[in-house]
């Protein structure tokens, strides 16, 4: 069954360091991954997704994220944070009549 | 860039009445989603629409059911409301083909059961 594990629940990171959002999946098919960005009382926003192309994926305000098939992993980068990235980010995973969200990672921003 | 809209946004119920919530999607996209997100949990997915026919169902309760329009436009209906039915209600859309898997998500409706 497809499933996808987002490793932490919080992470605190101090303004201008780098950003690292773990998510690994379980599936039989070649994935659709996605990241989602949500601020507080906010709808859900698409970072990035993977659909089986490059596996490194660049998206919206410096996040990217690197599809490792070997690893079962997709986890999101972001070289420097900003005070704007606090925010839960979701990894979602999109199949044939399948739409799984991980539990989500709220992430701090540290000044 | 035109963006899904859902309406309303915010919503007020007491128990035992019934709502509707109403999401318009992306032009020129013909698959429509629901979710249901509870406070602080994830995103849940209710049901979804391919060409006005529902194309999957997730864990949606019998007492709500949904249509898709002719004009692509969804409507979630919620009956006997129970104060668990409080959550934020996401309406997301895809483009075509069908499972292009990409999805968009409106800004919610918050449901406030009483």
């Amino acid at each position: 069954a497809q499933s996808v594990t987002q490793l932490d629940s919080h992470v605190s990171v101090s303004e201008g360091t780098p950003v690292l959002l773990r998510c690994n999946y379980s599936s039989s098919y070649s994935p659709s991954l996605f990241w989602y960005v949500q601020h507080p009382n906010k709808g859900l926003q698409l970072l990035l997704k993977y659909t089986s192309a490059a596996t490194l994926v660049k998206g919206i305000n410096g996040f990217e994220a690197e599809f490792k098939k070997s690893e079962t992993s997709f986890h999101l980068t972001k070289p420097s944070a900003h005070m704007s990235d606090a925010a839960e980010y979701f990894c979602f995973y999109s199949g044939t009549y399948k739409y799984i969200f991980g539990t989500g990672t709220r992430l701090k921003v540290l000044a | 860039a035109a963006g899904v809209i859902q309406s309303p946004r915010h919503l007020i119920k007491e128990k035992r009445e019934t709502a509707t919530l109403k999401c318009y999607p992306i032009p020129r996209h013909d698959t429509v989603y629901w979710y249901q997100q509870g406070p602080g949990q994830d995103p849940q997915f209710l049901i979804s629409f391919y060409e006005k026919m529902q194309s999957d169902k997730g864990s949606i309760p019998d007492r709500f059911s949904a249509q898709q329009f002719s004009d692509y436009h969804s409507e979630l209906n919620m009956s006997s409301l129970e104060l668990g039915d409080s959550a934020l209600y996401f309406c997301a859309s895809s483009p075509p083909p069908l499972l292009s898997y990409e999805q968009y998500f409106g800004p919610g409706t918050r449901l406030t059961v009483t």
